[in-house]
This record gives structure tokens, C-alpha cells and sequence, in this order.
């Protein structure tokens, strides 16, 4: 069954420094989507990507996000100037589109440590 | 009021009880609602979408009523592989995103 892949599996990094996330959505799949989970708490959406461009974001993706699609396989999170609360289990997910119910399908997650 | 609230447990049950999770929401524009499962520090998986007129999936029934706003899950002849968290979530029709509720704990002794 096709899935979600990301890496790194895990990530440590310097407070101030910037971090890449990397994700592989499913192949056939248009949508795609950023999640953050702090440790004991629920997972939140952060941002939705579609045609090469956000298609919608919350209030935690501010300035200090961004994504990017730099090829045909890869979907990037980049975090700068990383704060200590940025600490937390990052989730890509696609869809193949927004109709008849179609479920998110979630990658296992970049777990981030900022020191 | 959360957008999406659920009884954050522990349910602690024996192996072959039935157990049942509620959950409810917020925005009456929601179209798209699903139950995923997450174990301890893994993603979240996707157990079943949640239709219209009920569905049924093995030992898994999911009911949706939408004029109370709430949706629910049932279990039956749980096994100790059930154990983890069972998180329900909800998409908008204008929105692509999905909002998930904090989760409901369950485990099962044997």
C-alpha cells in the first residue's frame, strides 16, 4: 500500500538555527498538508498546499514558516529561526482531492528537538 | 466550545467488552468526518470515514447525527491490540484542512 514518507525520523537542533522537514506524499495524490503534535497534546493543522501554492493556513504558520514542492516527488516544511516551543512531532499528510469523503493519509512523523 | 470534543478517557476495559466514544463538533458546515487511531508517539491512522447513513467495518461501527452534531464509535469484542487513542476528526466544506479532536484513551486488560 502506497504511504507517506519523511524524514528525517528525527531532527535535533540549535535554538535560532533553521530546520528542513522533508516529506514524499502518496503519488497520485493533490493535496498536502503540514501537522504539528506537541508531546501530550493534539494534533493541529498548520497548512494545506494544492497547485503549487497554500491553499489555506492557521495562526501557528506565521513568518517564521514555509513550504515548498521543489520538485514532483518532495514537499518541504522549513522552520527558521527554530524557538524552544517549536519542539514537537511534525505530520505531513496528502489526499488525492477534497470530495466524497477522502481521508488524510499521514506520514510517521519528524520528531523535533530544539535545544 | 472546542471545535471538536471528546471525553479524553482512560476507558478501561476487558477484552471482549464493547465500548462505545462520542465525540461532537462545533461548525454544522462540517462535511467530511473520520476516526483515526493513534498509538503512543506514532501518526495518526485512519480507521474509518464516517457516513451519512452509518457504516459498519468488521468489529468497528461509526453513526453520525448530524442534527445533534456528534459522531460515534463503537467496538465490539474489543482485543488488546484496540489499545490506544482514538482521535476524531472533521473537515468543513469550505476548508481543507481537518480538525482533530484531543482524543479518547481506551485500553484493554486482559
Amino acid at each position: 500500500e502506497p504511504e507517506v514518507t519523511q524524514t528525517p525520523s528525527h531532527q535535533v537542533t540549535q535554538m535560532g538555527q533553521e530546520v528542513i522537514l522533508r516529506c514524499v506524499p502518496i503519488s497520485n495524490h493533490l493535496y498536502f498538508y503540514w501537522y504539528r503534535q506537541i508531546l501530550g497534546q493534539k494534533v493541529e493543522f498548520l497548512v494545506s498546499f494544492y497547485n503549487n501554492e497554500i491553499s489555506e493556513k492557521s495562526e501557528i504558520f506565521d513568518d517564521q514558516f514555509s513550504v515548498e514542492r521543489p520538485d514532483g516527488s518532495n514537499f518541504t516544511l522549513k522552520i527558521r529561526s527554530t524557538k524552544l516551543e517549536d519542539s514537537a512531532m511534525y505530520f505531513c499528510a496528502s489526499s488525492d482531492h477534497l470530495r466524497n469523503n477522502q481521508p488524510q493519509h499521514f506520514g510517521d512523523g519528524t520528531r523535533l528537538s530544539i535545544l | 466550545r472546542k471545535e471538536v470534543e471528546q471525553d479524553p478517557g482512560p476507558f478501561n476495559v476487558p477484552e471482549g467488552a464493547t465500548v462505545a466514544f462520542n465525540c461532537t463538533y462545533s461548525n454544522s458546515a462540517s462535511q467530511s468526518f473520520f476516526w483515526y487511531r493513534q498509538d503512543c508517539r506514532k501518526e495518526p491512522k485512519l480507521l474509518m470515514s464516517v457516513y451519512s447513513s452509518g457504516n459498519e467495518d468488521g468489529r468497528f461501527t461509526a453513526q453520525l447525527n448530524r442534527a445533534s452534531q456528534y459522531i460515534s464509535l463503537l467496538i465490539r469484542d474489543s482485543k488488546l491490540s484496540d489499545s490506544a487513542t482514538y482521535l476524531c476528526v472533521v473537515r468543513s466544506s469550505s476548508a481543507s484542512k481537518i480538525i482533530f479532536g484531543s482524543g479518547t484513551r481506551l485500553s484493554i486488560r486482559p
